[in-house]
């Protein structure tokens, strides 16, 4: 069965200072993992899918199969960027989510 | 925002009591999903649906039911709510298939069992 975890249920920083937000998962397959934000009194929506090696909002994230893992990082955090994250494995049209980390960017 | 809408937003009701939320779509999206979301425990899968009258059971399927008699609309019922199911529970919907990977979200129900 799939698992995702996210170590972290806190993570703090001042503003400008770089962020990694960790995911890693389990998974027989081949994964598909995407990062879901949810920002204050918003809906959760999606951040970015590793299949489009985008970079959005500044955030990146790597599909590391050898550790699976799939941390998102941004060189320097910004205060709009506080909210609650979910890493996020796909298979078969379902969604198996981390337990979240809420990041605070402090002014 | 997918014209995704959850009802009622807010609900407070008693142990033993039967609840229904409704999340009602106008995408006409295939893949409808209910989920529960739990500080440490992130979003957990409820129910979904791939189809008008087809449904499956997700991670935590215990104490829930759903229905989809049309597209539009996917109900989730509690047939006796217990305080272990107050929760925030999120509606999402899915075009479904390799082509269309995202998950949208309603703006969630808070439910709360005294």
């Amino acid at each position: 069965a799939q698992r995702v975890t996210q170590p972290e249920k806190l993570l703090s920083v001042f503003k400008g200072a770089p962020v990694e937000l960790k995911c890693n998962y389990s998974y027989s397959g081949s994964p598909e993992l995407f990062w879901y934000v949810q920002y204050s009194r918003q809906r959760l929506q999606l951040l970015l899918r590793h299949i489009s090696r985008e970079s959005i909002k500044g955030f990146t994230a790597d599909l590391n199969k050898g550790e699976t893992s799939f941390h998102l990082k941004k060189p320097f955090a910004q205060e709009e960027d506080s909210a609650m994250y979910y890493c996020a494995l796909r298979r078969r049209n379902m969604l198996t989510f981390g337990g979240g980390t809420r990041l605070m960017v402090k002014p | 925002d997918a014209g995704i809408t959850q009802s009622p937003r807010h609900k407070v009701t008693e142990t033993g009591t039967p609840v229904t939320l409704r999340c009602h779509q106008t995408e006409n999206h295939r893949y409808m999903y209910w989920y529960r979301q739990d500080p440490g425990h992130g979003l957990r899968l409820i129910h979904y649906s791939y189809g008008v009258k087809d449904t499956d059971k997700g991670e935590v399927s215990d104490g829930y039911s759903v229905s989809r008699s049309k597209t539009e609309d996917f109900l989730l019922t509690l047939e006796s709510a217990t305080s272990s199911q107050t929760s925030v529970y999120f509606c999402a919907i899915s075009e479904g298939g390799e082509g269309a990977r995202e998950q949208f979200f309603g703006p969630g129900t808070r439910l709360t069992v005294l």
